[in-house]
């Protein structure tokens, strides 16, 4: 009974280089969330998905960041030409079909590095 | 302002008092209310999730919610070590369809000590 898994656990990048980070949801959930945490502050809203779908993105800034689930495999959250500002610990989440009222499960995040 | 106010803290209590964790928040339109713990270098799990306004019990924890003043609180009794955490509040207002777009707090580091 996998929860959420993310990888890779740990990336470092160069500023400017692109960094990929992959979600696979627990077994029986088609949503997906992303979330991103910034030293000493708490979880922000980013993205919301859906196979093949985006159903909310108010919290994805908007240049360089993208995020997918296609139909088949992970998620993908994709940061281009990073910045120092984009070292963060990003997390993402899953819940299953149907209505949701915010009971989320957490993967154990993606701690992003750029020197 | 932000939406949802946390302490930070750090707390420090010793082992088996009652711990008191507290956010306000400024929206009205927020419904649903979830108190989420974080073990250093883990993702957060879900402690606590709480409907409107009213009193919720699980084992040592219990969950409160007033709407009115637009304050929640979770209250530890006999805190342990292992509670030893960052604790994260959390809210989401319905609009349309469902979805899971949380409003965190910023976490209040707790430690217990033996």
């Amino acid at each position: 009974n996998a929860g959420v898994m993310q990888n890779p656990r740990h990336l470092v990048r160069r500023r400017g280089q692109e960094a990929r980070l992959r979600c696979s949801p627990m077994k029986g959930h088609s949503h997906v969330y992303w979330y991103r945490q910034l030293p000493e502050e708490g979880l922000k809203f980013m993205v919301y998905l859906q196979k093949e779908n985006i159903i909310d993105e108010s919290g994805m800034p908007k240049e360089r960041f993208s995020a997918e689930f296609p139909k088949e495999g992970p998620s993908i959250l994709r940061i281009q030409q990073v910045v120092r500002g984009d070292s963060a610990a990003y997390f993402c989440a899953s819940s299953p079909p149907g209505p949701n009222t915010g009971e989320l499960f957490f993967g154990e995040g993606s701690r992003l590095t750029v020197l | 302002q932000k939406e949802v106010e946390q302490d930070p803290g750090p707390l420090s209590v010793p082992e088996g008092a009652i711990v008191s964790l507290n956010c306000t928040y400024s929206n009205s339109a927020f419904q649903y209310f979830m108190w989420y713990r974080q073990y250093s270098r883990k993702g957060p799990e879900l402690l606590m999730y709480t409907y409107s306004s009213g009193n919720k019990e699980d084992g040592r924890f219990t969950a409160q919610v007033d709407k009115s003043s637009k304050y929640i609180s979770l209250f530890i009794r006999d805190s342990q070590p292992s509670d030893s955490a960052t604790y994260l509040c959390a809210m989401s207002a319905l609009s349309g369809t469902s979805y899971g777009k949380l409003t965190f707090g910023q976490g209040t580091i707790l430690t217990v000590h033996p």
